[in-house]
């Protein structure tokens, strides 16, 4: 059983290159989410998405687009990447059915994606 | 005013000692509350959840929510080098019939020595 699997694991854009990180999840979870997670800023929350064919944003949305066309995949899109935008973009995925001693719709995380911007 | 205010340490301690970690949050309408454990370039896993205010105990782990103070704590005891994580206090609300997203802070690095 994977969970949530996010590509690529590493990668490094030079100012102005797009690119697109997968996130992929084998639960059959309805809600998924991207956050980013910066030194002194802890883990904020990007876009999230209810369903398949839904998105909506989150704390820190711009410069960021989403699409959730399947519902086992979530896309993060970067149109123009900024150095600012170097950070470590974290997946998960939730279930408003999965009520657990663990908790009430549990997020289960991928193990990131490390993203260096020049 | 952050509304989950966490402090980022790090904190160092010896083998077997008992690790308290603490978050403060503002936001009252909070009732769900989680602690992630995150190992270094892995993501967060749960660790513990409370609903509402109480104690609840798992293992050599004890998460207690003070909702009148709004503050929670988690303990850790008889402390072991595989504990050695970044801790994150989690919580959120709940909106119109679903449970809102969640607020996370920043993390308290943990590391137990030998």
């Amino acid at each position: 059983n994977a969970g949530v699997t996010q590509t690529p694991k590493f990668r490094v854009l030079k100012t102005g290159q797009s690119m697109t990180l997968l996130c992929a999840q084998d639960m059959n979870h309805e809600y998924m989410y991207w956050y980013r997670q910066d030194p002194g800023m802890g883990l904020r929350l990007i876009h999230y998405s209810v369903g398949e064919g839904t998105t909506a944003k989150g704390e820190v949305p711009d410069g960021y687009n989403v699409s959730r066309l399947k519902k086992q995949n979530f896309l993060l899109g970067l149109e123009s990447a900024a150095p600012s935008q170097t950070s470590v973009y974290f997946c998960a995925s939730a279930s408003p059915r999965d009520r657990s001693l663990k908790g009430n719709q549990p997020q289960h995380f991928g193990d990131g994606t490390r993203l260096s911007i020049l | 005013q952050k509304e989950v205010e966490q402090d980022p340490g790090p904190l160092s301690v010896p083998e077997g000692a008992i690790v308290s970690l603490n978050c403060t949050y503002s936001n009252s309408a909070f009732q769900y509350f989680m602690w992630y454990r995150q190992y270094s370039r892995k993501g967060p896993e749960l660790l513990m959840y409370t609903y509402s205010s109480g104690n609840k105990e798992d293992g050599r782990f004890t998460a207690q929510v003070d909702k009148s103070s709004k503050y929670i704590s988690l303990f850790i005891r008889d402390s072991q080098p595989s504990d050695s994580a970044t801790y994150l206090c989690a919580m959120s609300a709940w909106y119109g019939g679903s449970q809102g997203n969640l607020i996370f802070g920043k993390g308290t690095k943990l590391s137990v020595k030998p």
